[in-house]
């Protein structure tokens, strides 16, 4: 069993369309959880970091955490075409991945106007 | 923002040849770097975590003899893959970690043929 499990997609969604992007794990160990996005030909950028169970929500973006069920979530509300790109969940041990992150395959994400 | 840049963006290479990638960090300095591979349709894996002036830390299964990695400076870490064989092509991106962050190089493309 991978350490991160990620469906890989891809996903196509109309403009303004919820999103919802997933990843389970099994190492107990990861405490900090990150959403990076991807754009082609591009290096992955953070979108959101959480620590804790729960939610976090920045814009338009949510992030949850159930680390009793070891699976974290991205939701996209009123999703736009700029949205388009792969978006891969990260997770480790220590507090914003000053060592290893350890990544999921990315989700391709794509938005039609 | 924290810049990170790679050169070269893209190269092609001949099996049996050597190729530095650099990894530069733009407007900030980082005593730790990290270098990731990335194949088709699977995950960024980390390959070695690159400390400035001391030996770089390879994860299992990565030669280190294959992969020269050097951070003789703050903000330049060098990845030499040498002796390169058809398997050794793939999407190579650096991080250079700073406040908590890792800050991700645009990616570079190798090619072996």
């Amino acid at each position: 069993q991978k350490e991160v499990e990620q469906d890989p997609g891809p996903l196509s969604v109309p403009e303004g369309a919820i999103v919802s992007l997933n990843c389970t794990y099994s190492n107990s160990a990861f405490q900090y959880f990150m959403w990076y996005r991807q754009y082609s030909r591009k290096g992955p950028e953070l979108l959101m970091y959480t620590y804790s169970s729960g939610n976090k929500e920045d814009g338009r973006f949510t992030a949850q955490v159930d680390k009793s069920s070891k699976y974290i979530s991205l939701f996209i509300r009123d999703s736009q075409p700029s949205d388009s790109a792969t978006y891969l969940c990260a997770m480790s041990t220590t507090q914003g991945g000053s060592e290893k992150l350890v990544f999921g395959k990315g989700m391709k994400l794509t938005v039609n106007p | 923002g924290a810049v990170v840049s790679q050169h070269p963006s893209w190269v092609i290479c001949k099996s049996g040849t050597s190729v530095k990638i650099e990894c530069r960090s733009l407007d900030f300095q980082a005593t730790t770097m990290f270098w990731y591979r990335q194949f088709p349709k699977q995950s960024l894996m980390l390959m070695a975590t690159s400390n400035e002036g001391s030996k770089a830390t390879y994860e299992q299964g990565v030669e280190k003899d294959k992969f020269l990695i050097n951070h003789a400076s703050l903000t330049l870490s060098t990845l030499t893959v040498t002796s390169a064989h058809p398997e050794d092509s793939s999407f190579y991106i650096c991080s250079a970690f700073r406040d908590s962050e890792q800050y991700f190089g645009p990616g570079t493309r190798l090619t072996v043929t």
